[in-house]
């Protein structure tokens, strides 16, 4: 079996200040891990992905994340968050099951 | 390239139709998976499509279903629609050559059951 859970669904931060978006997952085989972004009324963009490679993965944008198979966590983060960075944002797994699960989402506010 | 397609953009029925959605992937591509959006469910994994074979299933009942034709072009069809079928239907393509490769998502259809 194979899931994910995003630890929160909304998070707002200041225009310019670090993010973090939260992470775990589960599963019985050796996971590929992936960040999805959706702006409104957009399809879903890749953000970065892990596949047991480096376990710091950088993407797009300027967004990062680790790999931290202990802590089964695999958190999104960026130094300084822009206007253009509000969205929706999906962990998603690749495992046991064959196929993509996606997490609840997390809607990211960027205050000006 | 050109992304992924889908059409239509927009659609609304009632309940008890039919409604056929179509994915065009992106030149190249010969996986294609479909997914469902909800505000309540979240996104969940439909079906994957791979040279004309159904090749993975999500947990919908039968009224779900789908093809792929030899161009990988693929269409997915819901019978007796019920409300809660409302949503965005994405769609994604992939080389599928291997165990698992990077999706491109196409815009969504929007469905729309009154």
């Amino acid at each position: 079996a194979q899931s994910v859970t995003q630890l929160d669904s909304h998070v707002s931060v200041s225009e310019g200040t670090p993010v973090l978006l939260r992470c775990n997952y589960s599963s019985s085989y050796s996971p590929s891990l992936f960040w999805y972004v959706q702006h409104p009324n957009k399809g879903l963009q890749l953000l970065l992905k892990y596949t047991s490679a480096a376990t710091l993965v950088k993407g797009i944008n300027g967004f990062e994340a680790e790999f931290k198979k202990s802590e089964t966590s695999f958190h999104l983060t960026k130094p300084s968050a822009h206007m253009s960075d509000a969205a929706e944002y999906f962990c998603v797994v690749f495992g046991s099951a064959r196929q993509l699960t996606f997490g609840s989402g997390t809607q990211l506010t960027v205050l000006p | 390239k050109a992304g992924v397609t889908q059409t239509p953009r927009y659609l609304i029925k009632t309940r008890g139709q039919q409604v056929t959605l179509s994915c065009s992937p992106i030149s190249g591509h010969r996986s294609v998976s479909w997914y469902q959006q909800t505000p309540g469910q979240g996104l969940q994994f439909l079906f994957e499509y791979f040279s004309e074979t159904q090749r993975n299933k999500g947990n919908f009942p039968g009224r779900f279903s789908g093809r792929q034709f030899s161009n990988s072009r693929s269409e997915m069809n819901v019978s007796t629609l019920e409300l809660g079928d409302s949503a965005l239907y994405l769609c994604a393509s992939s080389p599928g050559t291997t165990s698992y490769n990077e999706q491109f998502f196409g815009p969504g259809t929007r469905l729309t059951v009154l």
